[in-house]
């Protein structure tokens, strides 16, 4: 069964002090992992898309990795701002419209 | 601005009345989603489209409908809404399918009673 898992639940950081979030899935034939984040009363909001083991992409203080078995979203010297629930999901070769997100790590950075 | 719509908002309604969520998006994306989202269960896929008269399952379709009939919106339908369809509900579009940069509306609250 395809599963996408996502740890810890819930971290607490003090800003600066860098860390990574955790995304394992088991799908076979994967098409995309994607990442999200989301901020409370909204809509998620597309951070990456990573489609190859090896892949890695960066926007400011984020980087995301992907492996054949899971993917980390690494923070580096985190700000307040970047306080937010950050979502895992995949999608596959073989139903590319359907999509599987994983539960979310909520994120606090505390100044 | 690019940007996906919801309506309404916050919905308050009975046990088996018939209701639809409206979804349209302004991006001429082919490829449309709706997601509920409950605690502790995460984002589940409702339905979705690949394109106008092209829609399928998620993989929690049981007691909603969908229907594509033009590109832009993609309303979702509870016939006989019951309780555990109390959640937060959002609807996603996206140019090349599946999640690739997809944008997501601001979400329906609805209540079953």
């Amino acid at each position: 069964e395809d599963q996408v898992t996502q740890s810890p639940e819930a971290l607490r950081l003090q800003e600066g002090e860098s860390s990574s979030l955790n995304c394992s899935y088991t799908v076979s034939g994967l098409r995309g992992l994607f990442w999200y984040r989301q901020d409370p009363g909204k809509g998620p909001e597309f951070l990456f898309t990573l489609y190859s083991a090896g892949e890695e992409k960066e926007k400011e203080r984020l980087k995301a990795t992907l492996t054949k078995k899971e993917s980390f979203l690494h923070i580096t010297a985190p700000k307040p701002e970047d306080s937010a629930t950050y979502l895992c999901a995949v999608g596959w070769h073989t139903n590319a419209g359907k999509s599987t997100f994983g539960d979310g790590t909520t994120l606090t950075v505390k100044p | 601005e690019a940007q996906v719509t919801q309506n309404p908002r916050y919905l308050i309604t009975v046990t088996g009345k018939k209701l639809t969520v409206t979804c349209s998006q302004n991006m001429n994306h082919e490829y449309m989603s709706w997601y509920r989202q409950d605690p502790g269960l995460g984002l589940r896929q409702i339905y979705y489209s690949m394109n106008v008269e092209v829609t399928d399952k998620g993989d929690v379709p049981e007691g909603y409908k969908v229907s594509r009939k033009e590109k832009r919106n993609f309303p979702l339908i509870l016939e006989s809404p019951s309780p555990n369809q109390t959640s937060l509900y959002f609807c996603a579009s996206s140019l090349g399918g599946s999640l690739t940069e997809a944008f997501f509306g601001q979400g329906t609250r609805l209540t079953v009673v």
